[in-house]
């Protein structure tokens, strides 16, 4: 299947610090990628749709000053957490949309972020 | 999209076949149904999908009763490293969006 990787897997900053994590697709283009959050035990949360080209849409909920998102090429998107929290603590992971056939999901490994 | 509801947690004998099930009554006829399953900190991973039809690939078989409003993964020869979240999700394949939103899943133990 298609291969989605993140960057970094873990990242451990100070509070009021920025974390930048990268995904990307690397054998197929990605207009549409998706931005999750995951806690301890939890379901995965969608926190927003980044489009190439074009500002993100976020769901309800989730702070597009907090939580920055460019989708500068087909190939990477970068969500930016901004002014981190020890709340913003979480499991982030991103997916890219397969174009052809019924458009399936592949997912990142995963950037595990750890605010002190 | 539909609501999917499935157990919360099963267990299942290495070596046997897991059968996991999902209801999703209010499906629509253009919704598809999708499985993922995530194992403990890694990203979720892409396993199945089908519209009416039962499918099957190298990894389970998808089988989806005739009126659509459930279906059952089946892992025929369970192994420990299946054990994971498994993620039952229905929606509409769109030209552009195709959002998944994630329900609580199945933890699927296989015990040796």
């Amino acid at each position: 299947g298609a291969v989605v990787s993140q960057h970094p897997s873990r990242v451990i900053c100070k509070s009021g610090t920025s974390v930048k994590i990268e995904c990307r697709s690397l054998d197929f283009q990605a207009t549409t990628m998706f931005w999750y959050r995951q806690f301890p035990k939890k379901s995965l949360m969608l926190m927003a749709t980044s489009n190439e080209g074009s500002k993100a849409t976020y769901e309800q909920g989730v702070e597009k000053d907090k939580f920055l998102i460019n989708h500068a090429s087909l190939t990477l998107s970068t969500l930016t957490v901004t002014s981190a929290h020890p709340e913003d603590s979480s499991f982030y992971i991103c997916s890219a949309r397969l174009i052809s056939g019924t458009g399936e999901l592949f997912f990142g490994e995963g950037s595990r972020l750890t605010v002190l | 999209d539909a609501k999917t509801t499935q157990p919360p947690s099963m267990d299942c004998a290495e070596g046997r076949a897991a059968n996991l099930p999902c209801n999703h009554s209010t499906i629509s006829g253009n919704e598809y149904v999708y499985w993922y399953r995530q194992i403990h900190s890694q990203g979720p991973q892409y396993i199945i999908h089908g519209l009416k039809n039962n499918e099957t690939n190298e990894m389970a078989s998808l089988i989806i009763t005739e009126d659509r409003k459930s279906s059952t993964l089946i892992l025929p020869h369970a192994t420990l490293r299946d054990t994971a979240v498994y993620y039952c999700i229905v929606r509409v394949v769109e030209t552009s969006g195709s959002r998944l939103t994630f329900g609580e899943g199945t933890q699927l133990t296989v015990n040796p």
